[in-house]
């Protein structure tokens, strides 16, 4: 099936640093989500991307629509301990509402 | 707006009987849910896609008389699993779209945290 490759894997930093994250595809995508899930919970939606190009904040959070339409960046500026977590980066590869995951990037930020 | 919930959030049952997972869309109505899987430090694999009103579609490999889907009302979706065995010990998750958008975002329960001993 259709995968999505999230990278980095784990990414340990010190509180105030940015971070930068990434989900590329094979194939082009429509839309992108960018989900947090904190441990023991459901995902999160941080923010949706739907045309190339898109560049779209959510508070501290900056995500943008790759132009190619095979990927898409999630930033985070200024970490805090509570952005622990694992982020998911997720696309539909087909019209029918389906949703394909990447593997995740484990965020670990000390104080 | 936008929430999702499950229940139970934990159960235990022994090996043999069967559990009942719900998933209600509280301020939303959903005529599509999705039910997901998910292992330990792994990512989120989609089971099945639960239709109102219709049989739901399940991914290859998922046994469909093993995981029964209903979903009897536009905010109601439940999944029982059916004579448990210990590997079906998992993180259950349901989402959710909201049938008056026409977007792809999908909002998730909390999750149900299944241990079959």
């Amino acid at each position: 099936g259709q995968q999505l490759n999230q990278s980095p894997q784990s990414m340990f930093i010190q509180e105030g640093e940015d971070v930068s994250m990434n989900c590329t595809s094979s194939s082009i995508f429509n839309t992108w989500l960018w989900y947090k899930q904190d441990p023991g919970e459901g995902p999160v939606l941080l923010i949706a991307l739907y045309k190339a190009g898109e560049l779209t904040s959510n508070g501290r959070l900056t995500a943008q629509f790759g132009i190619t339409r095979k990927d898409s960046f999630l930033n985070i500026s200024a970490s805090i301990p509570s952005d622990v977590g694992i982020y998911f980066c997720a696309g539909p590869p087909r019209s029918n509402y389906k949703l394909t995951f990447g593997k995740g990037t484990l965020l670990t930020v000390n104080p | 707006g936008a929430v999702v919930s499950q229940h139970p959030s934990r159960v235990i049952c022994k090996s043999g009987t069967s559990v009942k997972i719900e998933c209600r869309s509280l301020d939303f109505q959903a005529t599509t849910m999705f039910w997901y899987r998910q292992f330990p430090k792994q990512s989120l694999m989609l089971m099945a896609t639960s239709n109102e009103g219709s049989k739901a579609t399940y991914e290859q490999g998922v046994e469909k008389d093993k995981f029964l889907i209903n979903h009897a009302s536009l905010t109601l979706s439940t999944l029982t699993v059916t004579s448990a065995h210990p590997e079906d010990s998992s993180f259950y998750i349901c989402s959710a779209r909201d049938l008056s958008q026409s977007s792809y975002e999908q909002y998730f329960g909390p999750g149900t945290r299944l241990t079959v001993t």
